[in-house]
């Protein structure tokens, strides 16, 4: 069955330090999305992309990149980890505008 | 201004009772996507239905059902007879028309307790 995973599922890094979030779908979908989940924010978007080489930024990309270098990954980089990037961090797959995002399990950050 | 306002942080009830998660959204596309999502808590997010502009039948899914009603700009959804899975916290999100592609924005959610 296709699906969308995360990993790691948690991690636990310190002030400073740079953190790649994995993601990896086999819907062969083209649409991936990046989003974070915090008490009181529902779901906020980080970053996009729309295919290959295609990266866009969302509401909250400050801190953060992906890169787009096949369809299946759209890994998630945090630069210097910052305390207030602490969340649950979700990717999400669509095939296409407008269609319905499938999410991953999640990832639990925490930034001490 | 794109935007969906769930006003109820929390919801409590006795199981068995019929429960509705009120949805108001805001965008000025004439086509655009509802959505409804399901997150228990054990965390993960599940897709319940998804609904577009041009449609505003009402859809029942066994105990669930939604009502979209575009002249009041909501999409409310009801848990009949309500079990203790339903338990979860329920995200509403709205996908704005084609100038906004893909993007999805969501409600803040409502978190819903089933009593025993």
């Amino acid at each position: 069955d296709a699906e969308i995973t995360q990993s790691p599922r948690h991690k636990i890094t310190e002030t400073g330090r740079q953190v790649t979030l994995a993601c990896h779908q086999t819907w062969n979908h083209n649409n991936m999305f990046w989003y974070r989940q915090d008490l009181g924010h529902g779901l906020r978007l980080i970053h996009y992309s729309y295919g290959v080489q295609d990266t866009n930024k969302g509401e909250v990309s400050d801190g953060y990149s992906v890169s787009r270098s096949n369809t299946e990954d759209l890994p998630l980089t945090l630069e210097s980890a910052a305390s207030s990037q602490t969340s649950v961090y979700f990717c999400a797959s669509s095939q296409g505008v407008q269609e319905t995002q499938y999410f991953g399990p999640g990832t639990r950050l925490l930034v001490l | 201004a794109q935007k969906v306002t769930q006003a109820q942080t929390e919801i409590s009830v006795v199981e068995k009772e019929d429960v509705t998660l009120d949805c108001v959204y805001e965008t000025r596309d004439t086509t655009y996507y509802l959505f409804w999502y399901k997150q228990p808590p054990s965390g993960e997010l599940v897709f319940l239905i998804r609904r577009n502009s041009f449609d505003e039948q009402n859809e029942i899914s066994g105990r669930y059902s939604w009502n979209f009603q575009k002249s009041t700009s909501s999409f409310n959804f009801t848990i009949t007879a309500s079990q203790v899975v339903d338990s979860a916290v329920y995200f509403c999100a709205l996908s704005p028309g084609y100038s906004s592609a893909s993007k999805i924005i969501f409600g803040s959610g409502t978190r819903l307790s089933i009593r025993p």
